[in-house]
């Protein structure tokens, strides 16, 4: 299977603990993307990286939230003291990117999620 | 930033055409627009992208004004897998950053 994978699939924590959680893109992708999803929603951006460079956070993306992709491949979410407003579907969705150029299509594919519930 | 908003349910009948529109206003210049399909406990799946005028693929067809303030998903002879939330995303591009704008999404709920 080459499509985004994310890892876990669920997580159940404490008020209080911190999770982490994983994502690996589609091989030759180069954009990496992390969205939250509440019931009944849509997915809310949070943040993306273009290789390891982290382009852009939502203002979502409190103090507690921290993401990386150190070497431009696998990214992690991490989430520090948790919170029960934060229990959510935390989506990765991986896209190809093109260099250079304003006008091109990125289309975004994304991953199972993980399934958080802070108790 | 481009707001986008979409109808919040429609019904149909197995075999009718869906067609679901969502509005973006503030859309800019260089915003595609992607429509993405989503079943419980799983992530959004591609369906169909757009920038302007007609689009079409194997499962749906995109069709976007001269104005891009709005556009409409078509799917053709809906089945009942066909239930599920429908998302249009749309992408600010203007500045090469982007910002990501996911609607509230559409519930489609397909009966016999």
């Amino acid at each position: 299977d080459t499509g985004v994978s994310q890892n876990p699939r669920h997580k159940i924590t404490k008020r209080g603990q911190n999770v982490t959680f994983r994502c690996d893109p589609i091989s030759e992708h180069n954009r990496l993307y992390w969205y939250r999803q509440t019931l009944g929603q849509g997915p809310e951006f949070l943040t993306y990286f273009q290789n390891e460079a982290q382009l852009e956070k939502s203002r979502l993306l409190s103090d507690r939230f921290s993401a990386e992709r150190p070497k431009g491949s696998f990214s992690t979410l991490e989430i520090q003291r948790t919170e029960q407003g934060d229990s959510a579907m935390y989506l990765c969705a991986s896209s190809g990117g093109l260099a250079g150029g304003k006008l091109f299509t990125d289309t975004q594919y994304f991953g199972p999620g993980t399934r958080l519930t802070v108790l | 930033l481009a707001k986008t908003t979409q109808p919040i349910s429609m019904d149909s009948y197995e075999g009718q055409e869906v067609n679901i529109t969502c509005s973006h206003n503030n859309i800019a210049t260089n915003d595609y627009i992607t429509w993405y399909q989503q079943f419980p406990s799983q992530g959004p799946r591609f369906i169909i992208q757009g920038y302007k005028t007609k689009v079409t693929n194997e499962v749906a067809s995109l069709f976007i004004p001269a104005d891009r303030k709005s556009c409409t998903l078509s799917l053709p002879r809906v089945s009942l897998s066909d239930t599920a939330v429908y998302y249009c995303l749309v992408e600010e591009t203007t500045d090469s950053w982007g910002k990501f704008q996911f609607g509230a999404g559409t519930q489609v709920v397909v009966t016999p």
